[in-house]
Order: C-alpha cells, then sequence, then structure tokens
C-alpha cells in the first residue's frame, strides 16, 4: 500500500520568515502518462480544506504566489516563502490517484 | 461562483442510515467527477469515495464498500452518498468535492452514536 509522510508534523514560524513541508510517498507518484498527481491543501481552524496547488506546482487560482510546490517521483516540498498571520492552520499533502492524504502539518505563528 | 453546499447530516445510533446530498451551482456539473472526502472529530482527511461524470465508474474507500453508495442526478446538478449500517467510526464531517478535489464543500456532520 501506498503510505504518504508528511513532515514534520507541526511547524512554529515567525511572521516574514520562510517555512518549509515534505511530504514523501512510498512509491512513485508518476502516473505511465507522466504526470505527477500529487496537490497540495490548507486548512484554517473551522473551515473547509482549499487547495494550494495541483500537480506538484501549479497553484490555484487566487493563490498568492508565496506559496510553490516542487519535487518529482517520491518527495516532494511545500515553501511558503514569507509566512503571514493567515497561512496558520493544517496542510495536507494528497496523492491524486489512490487519493490518499498525508498526516496533516500543523502551522502555527511563533 | 462554484458553489457545493451539503445536507443531510445528523445525529444517528449505530446500524442506521442517513443520506447526504451535495447541491452544486456556478460549474458544469455533468463535466466533473465528485467525490466525498470526511475528517472524523480532530482528525485528519479521509477519502471515501468518487463517482465520475455520467455516473457510470464508482469507486470507495474499503471500509465502506458494501454500507455506502454514491450517486449523482446530472439533470439536478446533484451529489449523493447513501450510508447504510453506520459506526461509531464513521463519525466525521463529510465533504463534498469537485475534480481533482480543487472545490469543497463546507461539510455535514455525521454522528454515529447510542
Amino acid at each position: 500500500d501506498v503510505v504518504m509522510t508528511q513532515s514534520p508534523l507541526s511547524l512554529s514560524v515567525t511572521l516574514g520568515q520562510p517555512a518549509s513541508i515534505s511530504c514523501r510517498s512510498s512509491q512513485s507518484l508518476v502516473g505511465s502518462d507522466g504526470v505527477t498527481f500529487l496537490n497540495w491543501f490548507h486548512q484554517r481552524p473551522g473551515q473547509s480544506p482549499r487547495r494550494l496547488i495541483d500537480k506538484v506546482s501549479i497553484r490555484d487560482p487566487g493563490v498568492p504566489d508565496r506559496f510553490s510546490g516542487s519535487g518529482s517521483g517520491t518527495e516532494f516540498t511545500l515553501k511558503i516563502s514569507r509566512v503571514e498571520a493567515e497561512d496558520v492552520g493544517i496542510y495536507y499533502c494528497m496523492q491524486g490517484t489512490l487519493w490518499l492524504f498525508g498526516q496533516g502539518t500543523k502551522l502555527e505563528i511563533k | 461562483e462554484v458553489q457545493l453546499v451539503e445536507s443531510g447530516g445528523g445525529l444517528v445510533q449505530p446500524g442506521g442510515s442517513l443520506r447526504l446530498s451535495c447541491a452544486a451551482s456556478g460549474f458544469t456539473f455533468s463535466s466533473y467527477w465528485m467525490s466525498w472526502v470526511r475528517q472524523a472529530p480532530g482528525k485528519g482527511l479521509q477519502w471515501v469515495a468518487n463517482i465520475n461524470e455520467d455516473g457510470r465508474k464508482k469507486v470507495y474507500l474499503d471500509s465502506v464498500k458494501g454500507r455506502f453508495t454514491i450517486s449523482r442526478d446530472n439533470a439536478q446538478n446533484s451529489l449523493y452518498l447513501q450510508m447504510n449500517s453506520l459506526r461509531v467510526e464513521d463519525t466525521a464531517v463529510y465533504y463534498c468535492a469537485r475534480g481533482g478535489p480543487g472545490k469543497w464543500g463546507q461539510g455535514a456532520l455525521v454522528a454515529v452514536s447510542s
């Protein structure tokens, strides 16, 4: 079975500083067509999840450019270049063909 | 504006049934895969079921196979989840989601308890 593992599970960041979250898959996520279906989501307290990144690195409409996704094969990263107060919450990676979510990474402001 | 509005949640006893509905608007509903994703209290996200654009292909989480049925009515722009033989561990907020999923509803709480 494919397992998605995020790290760290919690993150405390000073406003204006960068943040990075890792997502590792136990198997390569590259499909037969060469497309890698790896998404990133953000869930603020009490709200529904919102997709930030589609297919490893494509930002969804309206997502600030301080968010970026990268990676390939089995290792992926979500980076926030300068953390803002509205970025608090839980971040999830998701493998898009088996619909497997990582455990989530809780981001708080230091 | 894309909107997904779930309804039908509530409190039910173990072994009972519940039907969730999701009313979609603001996009061509019949052009998208749709899904149900759940989140148990204080826990992470768990995909439950997918259905393709015309409703002929359905995929389920192993633990809900045979108990839950996903369906859709493209004429009514609606997605459904029929949940039978509910268990305490099915307690969660159930989200309706579109596509990848790029859009999510606000969620409906299903509580299974005696």
